[in-house]
Parts: C-alpha cells; sequence; structure tokens
C-alpha cells in the first residue's frame, strides 16, 4: 500500500464549478497535510495546508480533514482554466519528512 | 511565502561529467534543506535532506557518493551529481523548511538536467 494515494486523472471539469479533489494516507500517526499546485514543468507550490479535522477555507479552495477515516480532500470552487494542474497531497508523520502522492491532474474546460 | 532561489533552471551535459546544482533561501534560514528527484508524470521522490552543519541523510536507493550534498551555510545547500549519466536525467527540486518548527516546505524552481 502507498502512504499516500491519489486519483491520477485527469478530473475534468467545467469552468465555474466545483472540483473536488481526494488524497488518502496510511499513516494514522500523520500529523500535517500539504495540497501542492503544480503546472507542468514547474516546482510545487504550496496554497493549502491543515493540521486538524474539519474543514479549513482559503479563497476559493477548502481542505478538508477527516483523521479517522484518513482522508483529506481539497476543493476549489469557481474553478477556473488557470486551475488546470497537477494537485500533489502530502502528508508529514514527523518533522522531518514530508511524503508526496503521485497528483491528480486537474483540467478545467472553458 | 519563503522565497527559495534555485540554479541552474537547465542543464545539458556531456555522459560522465559533474553538475552542481545550488539552493538558496533567500529570506529566511533554513538549518533543513530536501533534495527531490521527478521524473515525468511521477511524483516527488525524496533523495535526501540536507542539514546545515553536518552529513546529509540520504533515503534508501540514493547513492550517496554519486548526489554529493553539501549544506555549509543556514542559506545555501547544494546538490552535485557526479559522473552524470543519461539515466540521471530528471527534474530536482530542492526545499526548504523555515526554521522555528514550521512544517510547510516551500521549493526552488527545479533543475532540469538532461545527459547526453
Amino acid at each position: 500500500q502507498k502512504e499516500v494515494e491519489q486519483n491520477s486523472g485527469p478530473l475534468s471539469v467545467p469552468e465555474g464549478a466545483i472540483a473536488s479533489l481526494n488524497c488518502t494516507y496510511s499513516d494514522r500517526g500523520s500529523q500535517s497535510f500539504f495540497w501542492y499546485r503544480q503546472y507542468s514543468g514547474k516546482s510545487p507550490e504550496l496554497i493549502m495546508f491543515i493540521y486538524s479535522n474539519g474543514d479549513k477555507e482559503d479563497g476559493r479552495f477548502t481542505a478538508q480533514l477527516n483523521k479517522a477515516s484518513q482522508y483529506v480532500s481539497l476543493l476549489i470552487r469557481d474553478s477556473q482554466p488557470s486551475d488546470s494542474a497537477t494537485y500533489l497531497c502530502a502528508v508529514s508523520v514527523s518533522y522531518q519528512k514530508v511524503t508526496f502522492g503521485t497528483g491528480t491532474k486537474l483540467q478545467v474546460i472553458p | 511565502g519563503a522565497v527559495v532561489s534555485q540554479h541552474p533552471s537547465r542543464v545539458i551535459c556531456k555522459s560522465g561529467t559533474s553538475v552542481k546544482i545550488e539552493c538558496r533561501s533567500l529570506d529566511f534560514q533554513a538549518t533543513t534543506m530536501f533534495w527531490y528527484r521527478q521524473f515525468p508524470k511521477q511524483s516527488l521522490m525524496l533523495m535526501a535532506t540536507s542539514n546545515e552543519g553536518s552529513k546529509a541523510t540520504y533515503e534508501q536507493g540514493v547513492e550517496k557518493d554519486k548526489f554529493l550534498i553539501n549544506h555549509a551555510s543556514l542559506t545555501l545547500s547544494t546538490l552535485t551529481v557526479t559522473s552524470a549519466h543519461p539515466e540521471d536525467s530528471s527534474f530536482y527540486i530542492c526545499s526548504a523548511r523555515l526554521s522555528g518548527g514550521n512544517e510547510k516546505l516551500f521549493f526552488g524552481s527545479g533543475t532540469q538536467l538532461s545527459v547526453l
């Protein structure tokens, strides 16, 4: 079982819709959870982080964490073509190590 | 957010040569930096953790004699790919963590290495 799992996609949504990206992780001791956006040929950019169960909102982005289910998600409201990218879920068990999922490719169709 | 600068952005070299990649934290001090490698359509794979003033910690399967890491100051870490071969061609990305317990990683812009 992979430590951090994501559906590779592509996930296609029409412009203006809500995009829902999901991630599961295997280590129950995981403490910190991150979402990064990566455009093709570029390095990842941190867009959200969450430490506690529940929802965290920042602009059009909402991160959701359910530690009991070992599940973290990212919602993007009012999706724009510029949101088209690969979204990486990252999980930190200890201070020293962050493990990345393989990423979900999002395509926002104009 | 914190700024991490990585140079060069692209390197094309002949097989057998060595390539040095620099990673600098511009507006903060980073006691710990991380080096990742990413092959096309794959996720980031941690290669090593670079600690200022001490030896780097390498992940299983990463040859420490081939990928030399030096973290001589709180703002600079370097990765040297020694005797590069075509299979070393990849996207190398450094990241840094703010000192003081913050787990958020900030990434450099990456280096695309192509070994002919």
